[in-house]
């Protein structure tokens, strides 16, 4: 299986930062990467889609970049509503593997 | 508006089964794929497999054969789940997810998730 490596596993952020996440693939997936956000309780929420493609409604602070093992994904001006755990999945071969997950938290 | 609607939180034994659904609603349930995934308290998720209800065809994790069994009520838009043979390391929150292809996939709508607690 594919091991998707999420780094860091948390960080302390602020409002307004600039916030920035990495999700490292153990063998080349192309851009079949997708980021979701998940808030305490609740199901995942796609974000990104084909590692750069921001889903419907979704705002622009929120992009994802890379291909191959390497990708980003990056909050340009962090929203309170914003403070959730971000995961990163491939779906490039089976079984699809998530991250094991960024937490962000208020500093 | 496409919908995905789960049951009730279930509290079963050690040993016993557990079938679970997720009601689709909002779209035409036979033309996308819906996949279950499992996450463990303070866990990641992790993929359990998928069935595509136009013709019944599923795709499972190797490490999920023998433990769970999709099926799909085409009449009803409503598809299912069944874990048999329940430890605790089967206690989870379960989800159902719709996904749609971009050459990769990706999981655009989910259901609310079940949680399932194994204990005697």
């Amino acid at each position: 299986d594919i091991v998707m490596t999420q780094s860091p596993t948390s960080m302390s952020i602020s409002v307004g930062d600039r916030v920035t996440m990495n999700c490292k693939a153990s063998q080349n997936v192309g851009s079949n990467v997708d980021w979701y956000q998940q808030k305490t309780g609740q199901s995942p929420k796609l974000l990104i889609y084909k590692a750069s493609n921001r889903y419907t409604g979704v705002p622009d602070r929120f992009t994802g970049s890379g291909s191959g093992t390497d990708f980003t994904f990056t909050i340009s001006n962090m929203q309170a509503e914003d403070l959730a755990v971000y995961y990163c999945m491939q779906s490039n071969s089976y079984p699809p593997t998530f991250g094991g997950g960024t937490k962000l938290e208020l500093k | 508006q496409v919908q995905l609607q789960q049951s009730g939180a279930e509290l079963v034994k050690p040993g016993s089964s557990v079938k679970i659904s997720c009601k689709a609603s909002g779209y035409t349930f036979t033309s996308y794929d819906m996949h279950w995934i499992k996450q463990q308290p303070g866990n990641g998720l992790e993929w359990i497999g998928w069935i595509y209800p136009g013709n019944g065809n599923t795709k499972y994790n190797q490490k999920f054969n023998g433990k769970a069994t999709l099926t799909a009520d085409k009449s009803s838009s409503t598809a299912y789940m069944q874990l048999s043979s329940l430890t605790s390391e089967d206690s989870a929150v379960y989800f159902c997810a719709r996904s749609w292809r971009y050459g990769g996939y990706c999981f655009d709508y989910w259901g609310q998730g079940v949680m399932v607690t194994v204990s005697s």
